[in-house]
Order: structure tokens, then C-alpha cells, then sequence
């Protein structure tokens, strides 16, 4: 099946500073990428939409300038948590969505797991 | 927003025994997945059934889903304890987005 890496898996860091993470699909094209958050015990909730060469579309809630998003090719998609503060300590999941796929199957990266001390 | 809620939020079983997970949605969909999730890790995907099948099966799965109620379940026969995990029903509606149950924590005891 379909390939997805997250890099880091693990990050620590301290509050006000901004963290990078990274999606990609290592064996097919993606148009399209997701970024779920996901909080202990509890189930994912999308973020926001990734769109190769244009502007990630956020859902309601999500703050669009604390979390940048920027899909430069078909094959990458990053995610940017800025000035970030404990409360955005979280599992970060993205999924990406094949170039041609008929199928709405998603194919999820392992996660990165975010701790603001 | 989450589309729906799964129950139950936990269940406990013993090894061998079959263990049943229900979802239900609150909209229109187009198909509806399972997914899998090991403590702290990505999610593997299970199994998908279309808005117009009514049960489907794949190995010690089955599916079914009842698009008048707005419910499907998950079933898993013969549990191992390899199988404890969280388990999570995801909808996808005209939209293409997945929208996730609440999840059940499973747990198959040796």
C-alpha cells in the first residue's frame, strides 16, 4: 500500500518557539494532503486541508496564522506551529490522498507527537 | 466537528471471543471506514464499505452498515490480544473529507 512519513515522530520544545513538521508521500503523487490533531484519548479532528500550489483551506476554530501549512509539491506538505504554547501539545497526524484516486481512502503518516514544556 | 459517536468508549474481552464496535453519523455519506490505531501511532486502515453495500467482510472483519439508521458496526472474530487497539469509524461525504467517530479502546485480554 500507499506510503506516508512524518518527520520528527518526537518533538519537545519550549514555549514561543515554532515547530516544523513534515508529510510526505513517499511512492505517489498527492494533490491533496490532510492535517488531523489529536488530543489524549480522544479521536482525530481535521485541522485543515492541504491543496498542492494553493492555500490550505482551515477548518472552523483553527487559527490559520498559528499554523501554517504550505504544500509546495505533490510529494510534501509541512505543517508549522508557530509561537507555539503547552496547549498545543498534541498527536499531529497527516494523511494524503492519492493523485488519481477514485478511492476516498486516506493513507495516514505514523504522527508526530508535539510537547510544549 | 466529530461526525458521531461510537459505542462502546472501552470494551474488554478475552482472547478468542468475538468483540462488536458500533458507529453512528449524523449525515449523508458516500462510504464509510474503519480504522485501527496502536497507543500513540498512525492509523491503519481496515476496511471501507460504500453507502450502497450492506456488509462486507475482510478476514476476522465484517461490516455492515445501515444507511436508514445512519449506523455501521465492526466486528472482529476469534480476538487476539495483538488486536487491542483503538478503533475508529471515519465518514466520507460529498465533500471527500473524513470525519471521525469518537473511537471504542479495545482490549483483548491473553
Amino acid at each position: 500500500g500507499a506510503v506516508v512519513s512524518q518527520h520528527p515522530s518526537r518533538v519537545i520544545c519550549k514555549s514561543g518557539t515554532s515547530v516544523k513538521i513534515e508529510c510526505r508521500s513517499l511512492d505517489f503523487q498527492a494533490t491533496t494532503m490532510f492535517w488531523y490533531r489529536q488530543f489524549p484519548k480522544q479521536s482525530l479532528m481535521l485541522m485543515a486541508t492541504s491543496n498542492e500550489g494553493s492555500k490550505a483551506t482551515y477548518e472552523q476554530g483553527v487559527e490559520k496564522d498559528k499554523f501554517l501549512i504550505n504544500h509546495a509539491s505533490l510529494t510534501l506538505s509541512t505543517l508549522t506551529v508557530t509561537s507555539a504554547h503547552p496547549e498545543d501539545s498534541s498527536f499531529y497526524i497527516c494523511s494524503a490522498r492519492a493523485f488519481q484516486g477514485a478511492s476516498d481512502t486516506q493513507y495516514f503518516g505514523p504522527g508526530t507527537r508535539l510537547t510544549v514544556l | 466537528s466529530q461526525q458521531g459517536e461510537e459505542d462502546p468508549q472501552a470494551l474488554s474481552i478475552q482472547e478468542g471471543e468475538n468483540a462488536t464496535m458500533n458507529c453512528s453519523y449524523k449525515t449523508s455519506i458516500n462510504n464509510l471506514q474503519w480504522y485501527r490505531q496502536n497507543s500513540g501511532r498512525g492509523l491503519v486502515h481496515l476496511i471501507l464499505i460504500r453507502s450502497n453495500e450492506r456488509e462486507k467482510h475482510s478476514g476476522r472483519l465484517r461490516v455492515t452498515l445501515d444507511t436508514s439508521k445512519k449506523s455501521s458496526s465492526l466486528l472482529i472474530t476469534a480476538s487476539r490480544a495483538a488486536d487491542t487497539a483503538s478503533y475508529f469509524c471515519a465518514t466520507s461525504g460529498s465533500a471527500r473529507q473524513l470525519t471521525f467517530g469518537s473511537g471504542t479502546q479495545l482490549t483483548v485480554l491473553p
